[in-house]
């Protein structure tokens, strides 16, 4: 199984440019999320959805946008990159999170912006 | 504010064992995680606890109190593989995870 599958694994952007990470997942789980990561830090919510069509704004959703048109899709764009953006992404997905919801993470997508 | 807090880094030597603690103060508590995340990886569960009280799964066990807003995760029989960062999340009142910074855990021979 694949499991949740992010692409792509590596980018390098110039600041201002533009860039969609795509997440999949083939486990029929209604919550993905999107995640960051920083050093030194905890992770940190981007947006999340509860179901295809959805999207909700997490801990830190300026600069970020994101789309779920089809349920095993979970998309996060950058209109406009920034240094600070510079960052390991990682998506998730889980079923209904009230009952010891585990999420399973995809390998992560590392990000540099110039 | 909610707030997670574990060691920055903690170093065992293969065999022993290591407790990882964390402690929390969040908006409500729908039970505690741990995940293992080895370096350029990503995170993989490892054990869930919503009651006070002791889970053990193997080598690993995850125990919680919820009075003192107090988790840990006790590894066993140490191996090198078990060299990794260990994450501690809380699932608060909204069944949003809050996660601390991770404990990175050097093991040497």
């Amino acid at each position: 199984n694949a499991g949740v599958t992010q692409t792509p694994k590596f980018r390098v952007l110039k600041t201002g440019q533009s860039m969609t990470l795509l997440c999949a997942q083939d486990m029929n789980h209604e919550y993905m999320y999107w995640y960051r990561q920083d050093p030194g830090m905890g992770l940190r919510l981007i947006h999340y959805s509860v179901g295809e069509g959805t999207t909700a704004k997490g801990e830190v959703p300026d600069g970020y946008n994101v789309s779920r048109l089809k349920k095993q899709n979970f998309l996060l764009g950058l209109e406009s990159a920034a240094p600070s953006q510079t960052s390991v992404y990682f998506c998730a997905s889980s079923s209904i999170p009230d009952v010891s919801g585990e999420l399973f993470f995809g390998e992560g997508s590392r990000l540099t912006v110039l | 504010g909610q707030n997670i807090d574990q060691p920055t880094e903690m170093t065992a030597t293969e065999g022993a064992i290591v407790q990882i603690n964390c402690t929390y103060q969040t908006s409500g508590f729908n039970g505690l995680f741990w995940y293992q995340q080895h370096a350029g990886e990503a995170p993989t569960f490892l054990s869930y606890n919503v009651l006070d009280g002791l889970e053990e799964k193997g080598r690993f066990s995850s125990f919680l109190s919820r009075s003192k807003g107090y988790s840990y995760l006790l590894l066993k029989e140490l191996q090198m593989k078990d060299s990794a960062s260990y994450l501690c999340a809380v699932m608060d009142s909204n069944y949003q995870l809050i996660w601390g910074a991770g404990t990175k855990l050097i093991i040497k021979p």
